[in-house]
């Protein structure tokens, strides 16, 4: 089936410098691709849409400046979290469809990455 | 906008019994799209099952059915013949249904996290 691969799997990095996780869908061509973060113990919070080849969408009170969003390909989307602070600290989790309308085989997630900033 | 309630924080089933996790949600939207969701220890996000709204058939996936009770806007998940693998955080979440971009935009509830006893 098709897969979603987010790299990295864990980061840590130290307040003020920018960290980059992608998103990829490995063998299909994803035009939309979301961002979540999710806290401990609580349920994922939808951060921006991306569209291939246009600007993301964000969700209210997201900054669109810290959280950069680029989808510049089919099969890549990436989230840079600039000047990083330890507020956020979280696990960063992607997902990917295929078409314009959801069926079990074509919308997938990425296996997360946990953020930590010191 | 769509807002989905888990009122069960935490559940615990003995291995083979069969256990029931509810989800009610609030939409104006008469055609969507309801998911189970599964989120083991490792984290990643697993589907479990899915529901059409327009479908009034209950879906059924192996030991894992759903009660859709849309006048009610009811969605819950039972899980039969529990097994220790079973042991994880599930999200009931919702989907429009309409064409486009992004047309896949999920709403999570907050969770529930079952734990299956040997």
């Amino acid at each position: 089936g098709a897969v979603v691969s987010q790299h990295p799997s864990w980061v840590i990095c130290k307040s003020g410098t920018s960290v980059k996780i992608e998103c990829r869908s490995l063998d299909f061509q994803a035009t939309t691709m979301f961002w979540y973060r999710q806290f401990p113990k609580q349920s994922l919070m939808l951060m921006a849409t991306s569209n291939e080849g246009s600007k993301a969408t964000y969700e209210q009170g997201v900054e669109k400046d810290k959280f950069l969003i680029n989808h510049a390909s089919l099969t890549l989307s990436t989230l840079t979290v600039t000047s990083a602070h330890p507020e956020d600290s979280s696990f960063y989790i992607c997902s990917a469809g295929t078409g314009y309308q959801a069926t079990n085989e074509k919308l997938f997630f990425g296996s997360g990455t946990q953020l930590s900033v010191l | 906008a769509q807002t989905v309630t888990q009122s069960q924080p935490e559940m615990s089933v003995q291995e083979a019994e069969t256990v029931t996790l509810s989800c009610t949600y609030d939409t104006s939207e008469n055609n969507y799209y309801l998911f189970w969701y599964k989120q083991p220890p490792s984290r990643q996000m697993i589907l479990v099952i899915r529901q059409e709204a327009y479908k009034q058939q209950n879906a059924t996936e192996n030991r894992f059915s759903v009660n859709f009770q849309k006048a009610a806007k009811s969605f819950s998940l039972k899980i039969s013949d529990s097994q220790l693998g079973d042991t994880a955080m599930y999200f009931c979440a919702f989907m429009k249904h309409y064409s486009g971009a992004g047309s896949y935009q999920l709403t999570f509830g907050k969770g529930t996290k079952l734990s299956v006893i040997p």
